[in-house]
């Protein structure tokens, strides 16, 4: 089965303190993307880091950054600086292609808490 | 520029009725995917389009549930005879092949939601 696993339902942080959140994932394919997406409680799903798997070099986007290990399928985020309003669910997912179709298969999330 | 939006918002209906979920997708979208939340859940794929090529239907929980395109844009995502277990946040999002060629990297992007809620 092709699956995206978050085994931390629940995290919390220390404002301008670092969290990491994992996400391990299974498939056969060997090119494609993964995603972590942002989800306040607004239900707005938030692109929040992507990354391909050809490329090497972990994605980063400001405070965001990954740790994209391919042949251990693991792709964790890493937080830093944590603001007040990174509080939200999170997502990992990856982009399945099969059969001239396409979707993102998603884990369960990971419910990020920032204390003041 | 307008993103993704979806209608309605919100929607309460009784046991048994039908109900329609619309989704605008953005401008120049080919591709057009639905999803189904439910409460702390992950997100569960629906159905999937791309241009004029047949929808992947395989995610779509009964065949009490579908869903159509029209003109290649907006899509309306139909539940007939409701049941409870289908309250749910149902999701609509869009995207563009993402190319590498022309450095377009892939995303989809996703409207707000429609929380359905089975009475």
């Amino acid at each position: 089965a092709q699956t995206v696993t978050q085994s931390q339902p629940e995290m919390s942080v220390q404002e301008a303190e670092t969290v990491t959140l994992s996400c391990t994932y299974d498939t056969s394919e060997s090119d494609y993307y993964l995603f972590w997406y942002k989800q306040p409680p607004s239900r707005q799903m938030i692109l929040v880091i992507r990354q391909e798997a050809y490329k090497q070099q972990n994605a980063t986007e400001n405070r965001f950054s990954v740790n994209f290990q391919k042949a251990a399928k693991s792709f964790s985020l890493k937080i830093s600086d944590s603001q007040l309003g990174d509080a939200a669910m999170y997502f990992c997912a990856y982009r399945r292609r099969q059969g001239g179709s396409e979707k993102l298969v998603f884990g369960k999330g990971t419910k990020l808490t920032v204390n003041p | 520029g307008a993103g993704v939006s979806q209608s309605p918002s919100n929607k309460v209906t009784e046991k048994g009725k039908d109900v329609e979920l619309r989704c605008d997708p953005i401008s120049g979208h080919t591709a057009l995917y639905w999803y189904r939340q439910s409460l702390g859940q992950g997100l569960e794929f629906l159905i999937y389009f791309q241009g004029n090529s047949a929808p992947d239907k395989s995610g779509l929980p009964s065949d009490r549930f579908s869903a159509e395109r029209t003109g290649g844009s907006v899509s309306t995502l139909t539940i007939q005879r409701t049941q409870q277990e289908d309250s749910a946040v149902y999701l609509c999002a869009s995207s563009t092949p993402g190319r590498r060629t022309s450095g377009v990297p892939y995303e989809q992007y996703f409207g707000p939601g429609t929380r359905l809620t089975v009475t």
